[in-house]
């Protein structure tokens, strides 16, 4: 029990296009879902905190119009980055909150060109 | 604010042999303590935790104790595997037990394990 999904697990976009990633909690329903980013050989680093029904919570430094937030359901958070750069290749990873823990999807690859 | 300071990796073992992983904190408060792993291809799984001072995690052989004197909890497995070979992460949160707060990580150890 407790698998969470991310689509997709690999992309590849242009400079300037913009890429959803979505985060799936599979067999529960999850309230609070997290976004993290992981650069090579780092650290997983907070992005932002996904609530049901309302606005994320973004970590300092995270700018909000550039990575858009959307968990409109218990089930599913949207992560999309818009007018990606090259900078923005990394690879993100979700959680989503269940019974006091988190569960981790697999990550998905960034790659923008 | 929070961190979480981990031994650098790669760690290199031969099956069998004994396994200490080092981590140690700085928080606010009275964290609770996580281990995590990686494996390759796949997304964090929780490996043990400790909610308070003194409580040791335990999972699939591995251990971990919550030393507040020390703001330690580094992991140990008496004998490590092949299958053991992955990414370790040590975490702490500061929220109640009971709700999901936001998990400060280390940069991760590499384990790998071999014949």
């Amino acid at each position: 029990g407790a698998v969470v999904s991310q689509h997709p697990s690999r992309v590849i976009c242009k400079s300037g296009t913009s890429v959803k990633i979505e985060c799936r909690s599979l067999d529960f329903q999850a309230t609070t879902m997290f976004w993290y980013r992981q650069f090579p050989k780092q650290s997983l680093m907070l992005m932002a905190t996904s609530n049901e029904g309302s606005k994320a919570t973004y970590e300092q430094g995270v700018e909000k119009d550039k990575f858009l937030i959307n968990h409109a359901s218990l089930t599913l958070s949207t992560l999309t980055v818009t007018s990606a750069h090259p900078e923005d290749s990394s690879f993100y990873i979700c959680s989503a909150s269940w019974v006091g823990e988190q569960y981790f999807g697999p990550g998905t690859r960034l790659t923008v060109t | 604010g929070d961190s979480v300071t981990q031994m650098e990796g790669p760690v290199t073992l031969s099956e069998e042999a004994f396994l200490t992983i080092n981590c140690t904190y700085t928080a606010t408060g009275y964290p609770s303590l996580f281990w995590y792993v990686q494996y390759p291809g796949e997304g964090l799984q929780l490996l043990l935790k400790a909610t308070k001072a003194d409580d040791k995690g335990s999972n699939k052989g591995f251990e971990a104790t919550y030393r507040k004197e020390t703001t330690s909890f580094h992991l140990e497995k008496g004998s490590v595997q092949v299958s053991d070979s992955a990414v370790y992460f040590c975490a702490l949160s500061e929220g109640n037990t009971g709700t999901a707060s936001k998990l400060t990580f280390g940069t991760g150890t590499r384990l790998q394990v071999m014949l």
